[in-house]
């Protein structure tokens, strides 16, 4: 099992630019997440999903896109980059059917917006 | 939003000392996480709580879940190392966690 992988890991856009960033898991998780993580900011969420086709927003949204289009896949959207969009950007997956909450990472995507 | 409150925010202390770290939170939470996070990686599970007044080890940390259902505690016995990194915690709400903005743990041989 790779577990949550994510491609890419690092990444610099100019402002305007768009990009795909894709997040991938292979235990079955119904939900998937997209953080992101900003010095002294902790985690916060961007959308989420509960499950394949489904999606929903998170505490800080605006300017991300985001399809599950498959169960195994959740890919985050950036239309027109901004400089306040640098940051790590953070896949998880969990498994609540089950009763539990926990969530599993990724490696990171770091993108850097000039 | 909700928010927790995790403190303190910084610790640097030396092999072999004991730390303790919390959350608390305004809001009541079914479930508390407690997640690591070494430098350029994303955050491990170390711990998941599941039941006020839970007292739960994993090796030489132990986590508590607070009787009000609003704090939750972690504690580090005997530090070494590579205990070093980024402690957060979480708590679960609906079918979403909420984080904490971390304790950022340094331990000097």
């Amino acid at each position: 099992n790779a577990g949550v992988t994510q491609t890419p890991k690092f990444r610099v856009l100019k402002t305007g630019q768009s990009m795909t960033l894709l997040c991938a898991q292979d235990m079955n998780h119904e939900y998937m997440y997209w953080y992101r993580q900003d010095p002294g900011m902790g985690l916060r969420l961007i959308h989420y999903s509960v499950g394949e086709g489904t999606t929903a927003k998170g505490e800080v949204p605006d300017g991300y896109n985001v399809s599950r289009l498959k169960k195994q896949n959740f890919l985050l959207g950036l239309e027109s980059a901004a400089p306040s969009q640098t940051s790590v950007y953070f896949c998880a997956s969990s498994y609540p059917l089950t009763g539990y909450y926990e969530q599993y990472f990724g490696p990171g995507t770091r993108l850097t917006v000039t | 939003g909700q928010q927790l409150n995790q403190s303190p925010q910084s610790m640097f202390i030396q092999e072999g000392e004991d730390v303790s770290m919390n959350c608390t939170s305004s809001s009541i939470f079914n479930t508390w996480l407690w997640y690591k996070q070494d430098p350029g990686e994303g955050p491990v599970l170390l711990i998941a709580l599941y039941k006020a007044g839970e007292l739960t080890s994993n090796g030489r940390l132990t986590a508590q879940f607070g009787i009000t259902r609003k704090d939750s505690f972690l504690n580090i016995s005997a530090s070494i190392p590579s205990d070093v990194g980024i402690y957060f915690c979480a708590g679960q709400t609906t079918d979403k966690l909420i984080f904490g903005t971390g304790t950022r743990l340094q331990v000097f041989p």
